[in-house]
């Protein structure tokens, strides 16, 4: 069963603006960790956030923000004041507690930031 | 921040050949080390999880006689491909992650391997 659910393959913005990356997830688990990465067209993947089940705020990391409702299981990521490098694939994934060794990774979405 | 070398970046070798991909943490004791297998504008695909010290645990598809990981020691892991053939073409990626909850996986920046 699919566990982290990402619904836009492919999301445009332009430079300065706001965009929000949608993900969901589903897990039995009360004891989970979500985590976003970039991978740009190079290839690496590069650490964005984390957001753990028990932490009470939204965690935030400089121009992203981690919208997190835990009722909807969602945790959506925020990217203020887009830039051209913001440009890239996005991935959300998930680690559940009792799995502890085990992330898994949505789909991911291609994200384009127009000038 | 945490650092995973991964050599090489980019493989082209002929059918038959195994083909050895090592993964590095360089600031941090990696205790689990994972390898995945990504093909063109797909997701990343979990092949095996490694224990340093242990033998893989490999996702269930993975072949374990093809795609042999090694993870000698607490900074190290290698994958090699066996006999490789232009099926096991792919963008094959490397993570390593401390001991203790709730720690991010770091990535090396991938291999891409092409067989002829």
């Amino acid at each position: 069963a699919q566990k982290i659910t990402q619904t836009q393959p492919g999301m445009f913005v332009q430079e300065k603006e706001a965009v929000t990356l949608d993900c969901t997830y589903d897990t039995s688990d009360p004891s989970y960790g979500l985590f976003w990465y970039k991978q740009p067209s190079s290839g690496e993947m590069i650490f964005l956030i984390y957001q753990g089940s028990y932490d009470q705020q939204n965690a935030t990391e400089g121009r992203y923000s981690l919208n997190f409702q835990k009722a909807r299981k969602s945790a959506n990521l925020v990217i203020s004041a887009s830039q051209l490098g913001d440009s890239a694939m996005y991935f959300c994934a998930m680690r559940e507690g009792r799995r502890d060794n085990d992330m898994r990774f949505g789909a991911g979405t291609r994200l384009t930031v127009k000038p | 921040g945490a650092v995973v070398s991964q050599h090489p970046s980019r493989v082209i070798c002929k059918s038959g050949t195994s083909v050895k991909i090592e993964c590095r943490s360089l600031d941090f004791q990696a205790t689990t080390m994972f390898w995945y297998r990504q093909f063109p504008k797909q997701s990343l695909m979990l092949m095996a999880t490694s224990n340093e010290g242990s033998k893989a645990t490999y996702e269930q598809g993975v072949e374990k006689d093809k795609f042999l990981i090694n993870h000698a020691s607490l900074t190290l892991s290698t994958l090699t491909v066996t006999s490789a053939h232009p099926e096991d073409s792919s963008f094959y990626i490397c993570s390593a992650r401390a001991a203790g909850p709730n720690q991010p996986q770091h990535f090396g920046d991938g291999t891409r391997l092409s067989i002829l």
